[in-house]
């Protein structure tokens, strides 16, 4: 089993639609959680961390269940330019970063 | 641009032979962290250094090394390429070891082609 699993997608969407991301982890000890987005043949860039309180960042909502150890993304009134993979990535303590595979989102007009 | 920068952006290697790929890491950064990405995968960590000394290691074999120099800048050299070493190679620093409320910022990455 992965250490964090993610639905491959791809999701494709109308703009202005909203639109949720899962991931499951399998570590409890697991400390840190992030969003990390990735372009086409580009490298991660840290979207937005993820706390237990939940966290909004504009259009962008993340929230965290610690007990079924389960992180969700959810992004409102879509843009084209939202196209691209979003990463769950987990931690724990001072260990490196641990990335589901990522689902992809086509975000269409 | 995160600061963090990688060379080469593309590589072609035979099978057997060796590469060593470089990472410049964001200034007033001391760790460096290591991942292979291939296609359609997430990124998977090979290793981490902390201020010149390996902090961690992911499930790959020995013939992946590291170095990191005193100006944070690091080295990964894969020795016996085999063609499922073909993946984006990709370069991280932060100001501390992951796992922390760091942000690690990520450079653009390697693509290395094993023929």
């Amino acid at each position: 089993r992965k250490e964090v699993e993610q639905d491959p997608g791809p999701f494709n969407v109308p703009e202005g639609a909203t639109v949720a991301f899962n991931c499951t982890y399998s570590n409890s000890a697991s400390q840190s959680f992030f969003w990390y987005r990735q372009d086409c043949r580009k490298e991660p860039k840290l979207l937005m961390s993820v706390y237990s309180s939940g966290n909004e960042d504009g259009r962008f909502t993340a929230q965290l269940n610690r007990a079924s150890q389960y992180i969700s993304l959810l992004i409102r009134d879509s843009k084209l330019s939202d196209s691209a993979t979003y990463l769950c990535v987990v931690t724990a303590g001072r260990r490196a970063l641990t990335f589901g595979s990522g689902t992809r989102l086509q975000v269409q007009p | 641009e995160t600061g963090v920068t990688q060379s080469p952006t593309h590589l072609i290697k035979t099978r057997g032979q060796q590469v060593t790929l470089r990472c410049s890491s964001q200034s007033g950064h001391n760790t460096v962290s290591w991942y292979q990405q291939a296609l359609g995968q997430g990124p998977q960590f090979i290793f981490q250094y902390y201020r010149e000394e390996e902090n961690g290691r992911g499930n790959f074999p020995p013939r992946f090394s590291g170095l990191q120099f005193p100006n944070y800048s690091s080295e990964l050299n894969v020795n016996a390429l085999e063609l499922d070493d073909s993946a984006l190679y990709l370069c991280a620093s932060s100001l501390e070891p992951s796992g922390a409320k760091t942000e690690a910022f990520f450079g653009q990455g390697t693509r290395l082609t094993v023929v």
